[in-house]
């Protein structure tokens, strides 16, 4: 069955370094990779979309991989402030498929 | 600009009894998909509707119903409600054919007892 794994622990790190999410699958071939962000009680914000054909994209001090033979994402946020700690979730999606596959998300949190 | 409303934002049930959420789409949007969000989990694909018709499905039962309505917005319908529908239920919109990232609203919080 499909399976999307992010980071299984929460990740704590200090203003200023460069925070890196993993986002890795299984027994899927999406057509594109997205990140989204996700404060408690509100809903997710997208942030960034990834295509298979790409293999990184910017935007600002965020940054995403896409590795479709190692099945892998990475989605880095340098120079991190502690308004970036946050719920990071990626998900999936298949070409014209119309949905969506979340992962569970990692929890980071930017200690001043 | 308006991003996607829904309502209402908290919602207590009994076992058994029925629920309606609501959605309004962003504005030029066309499309509404409905997710379920436990806590501590991932959004939960349930349903995607377009021009007034279910377009997608996910793995729920057929007590999870929907509707969309000529201006975009759209319902979520749950009937004979469980305890383990106690979850945040969120609505994305996006346009159809542009796949550029969905726009999510703050989601309903229901809480079957």
């Amino acid at each position: 069955s499909q399976k999307i794994e992010q980071n299984s622990e929460a990740l704590n790190i200090q203003e200023g370094k460069t925070a890196t999410l993993t986002c890795n699958y299984t027994n899927y071939s999406p057509a594109y990779l997205q990140w989204y962000r996700q404060d408690p009680g509100r809903g997710p914000v997208f942030l960034l979309l990834i295509r298979e054909n790409e293999k990184e994209k910017r935007k600002e001090r965020l940054k995403v991989t896409f590795d479709t033979t190692l099945k892998q994402s990475l989605f880095h946020i340098t120079a991190s402030q502690p308004a970036d700690s946050a719920t990071y979730l990626c998900a999936l999606d298949k070409a014209n498929a119309g949905k969506s596959t979340f992962g569970d998300g990692t929890t980071l949190t930017v200690k001043p | 600009d308006a991003g996607v409303t829904q309502s209402p934002t908290h919602l207590i049930k009994t076992r058994g009894q029925q629920v309606t959420l609501r959605c309004s789409p962003k504005s030029g949007h066309d499309t509404v998909s409905w997710y379920q969000q436990a806590l501590g989990q991932g959004p939960q694909f349930i349903f995607q509707y377009y021009e007034e018709e279910e377009r997608q499905r996910g793995n729920f039962p057929d007590r999870f119903s929907g509707h969309q309505f000529p201006n975009y917005s759209s319902e979520l319908n749950v009937n004979a409600l469980l305890l383990g529908d106690s979850a945040l239920y969120l609505c994305a919109s996006s346009l159809r054919g542009v796949h550029y990232g969905y726009t999510f609203g703050s989601g309903t919080r229901l809480t079957v007892v």
